[in-house]
């Protein structure tokens, strides 16, 4: 199965400040790569597929990058809303499968 | 407006079964694929299983292949998840998820989510 390692493990910010998310896979997905935000007690969200394309009503401060086997997702200028744990995940084979998550904290 | 709601989790002891349903809305059942997602305590996301729009591919994870099993019923846009055989290790909140097309095989809205746990 493709692997997904997600690094850091927790990102400590401040509002204002940027945030850069990584992604690795251990195989080429190409670009079939989404991202997803999670809040405490939230379903979670799409944010990204496809590598780069923002989902629907999602806010340009958000960007996807990358392709083959390395991915990042930028958060410019944190919110007080964007404190989550945010996933990626892989749609390139089966299993699907999703990093373990990267906690962006204050 | 989209909508899934979960429905089916509880208590079970381990060996038991437990059918979880999640009923959708507000978009063309039948022309997306779904899928069960799940989180355990304190850990991250795990994909569980799919199921295309037809009803007639399903795909699963390794740790629940042959014990769980997707289907939809198009007639109550309705898709469900029978869980057999669980284990302590099946303790999770279960996430029914629609997928972003047909077949694309990201997910594009999630319901809240049900809890189920396995314990004596």
């Amino acid at each position: 199965e493709i692997v997904l390692t997600q690094s850091p493990v927790t990102l400590s910010l401040s509002p204002g400040e940027r945030a850069t998310l990584s992604c690795r896979a251990s195989q080429s997905v190409s670009t079939s790569l989404a991202w997803y935000q999670h809040r405490p007690g939230q379903a979670p969200r799409l944010l990204i597929y496809d590598a780069s394309n923002r989902a629907t009503g999602i806010s340009a401060r958000f960007s996807g990058s990358g392709s083959g086997t390395d991915f990042t997702l930028t958060i410019t200028s944190l919110e007080p809303e964007d404190f989550a744990v945010y996933y990626c995940q892989q749609r390139k084979d089966w299993p699907l499968t999703f990093g373990a998550g990267t906690k962006v904290d204050i | 407006e989209v909508q899934l709601l979960e429905s089916g989790g509880g208590l079970v002891p381990p060996g038991g079964s437990l059918r979880l349903s999640c009923a959708a809305s507000g978009f063309k059942f039948r022309s997306y694929a779904m899928m069960w997602v799940r989180q355990a305590p304190g850990k991250g996301l795990e994909w569980v299983a799919a199921l295309s729009g037809s009803g007639a591919t399903a795909k699963y994870a390794d740790s629940v292949q042959g014990r769980f099993t997707i289907f939809r019923d198009s007639s109550k846009d309705t898709v469900y998840l029978q869980m057999n055989s669980l284990r302590v290790e099946d303790t999770a909140v279960y996430y029914c998820a629609k997928d972003r097309g047909y077949s694309y095989n990201d997910i594009d809205f999630w319901g809240q989510g049900t809890l189920v746990t396995v314990s004596s």
